[in-house]
């Protein structure tokens, strides 16, 4: 069965760049998620798309901005980085009304930030 | 975490013992989930208990879940070497539009073969 896809896998960055995450959710899901995870850390929510438009937010800073496109992929793009920024950052996708909210998760991107 | 924690941290079994790990949570919810993670790697959906069930199994893993104490335990039994992962419990709200997963800590599990 296919999975979330996300690239690229690995990413290596110097600061004040940018940089673009992309993730294709498992074919009818219609949404979206974005996790951040530092190292040690639990997965943080940051943001959230259904149906192409944002459904939620959490601790997404201003420097990161998404969007869901018509073919349901989504991208995370993230400005002026810091050395904070490296991180794991997770898609994750659902179909949204069913009673179980299970979220599918695709292998992530790890941003380094030198 | 902004939801849970989890306890404990760590914990190290030989192969064969089951593995008991606990997460609690602080708001009300609609689900509880556990998820796997091994080191730098996906997560992975383990299993899922609704707010209105106690008990869940699922092959080699219980879930027990008190809403009343806002906690959840996940019992993995006979443990294998390849068992060895992070675990995280994760949680979402009631709300419609509310769906979005708070992770507690995680438990770092190792099996030693």
């Amino acid at each position: 069965a296919a999975g979330v896809i996300q690239s690229p896998r690995h990413l290596i960055k110097e600061k004040r760049e940018t940089a673009t995450l992309k993730c294709y959710p498992i074919p009818r899901h219609d949404t979206v998620y974005w996790y951040q995870q530092g190292p040690g850390q639990d997965p943080q929510f940051l943001i959230s798309f259904y149906e192409k438009m944002q459904s939620d937010k959490g601790s997404i800073p201003d420097r990161f901005s998404a969007q869901q496109f018509s073919d349901y992929h989504s991208e995370l793009n993230m400005s002026s980085l810091e050395l904070g920024d490296s991180a794991l950052y997770f898609c994750a996708s659902s179909l949204r009304g069913g009673i179980k909210n299970i979220q599918y998760f695709g292998a992530g991107t790890r941003l380094s930030v030198l | 975490s902004q939801q849970g924690e989890e306890d404990p941290q760590a914990l190290s079994i030989q192969e064969g013992e089951n593995a008991t790990m606990n997460c609690s949570y602080k708001t009300s919810i609609n689900n509880l989930q556990w998820y796997r993670q091994n080191s730098g790697r996906g997560l992975v959906h383990l299993i899922l208990i609704r707010s209105n069930e106690r008990e869940k199994h699922s092959g080699r893993l219980r879930v027990t879940l008190d809403t009343s104490k806002k906690s959840s335990s996940l019992l993995i039994t006979a443990s294998r070497a390849a068992d060895t992962a992070s675990y995280f419990c994760a949680t979402d709200g009631k709300n419609f539009g509310n769906e979005k997963l708070t992770f507690g800590t995680g438990t770092r599990l190792t099996i030693i073969p």
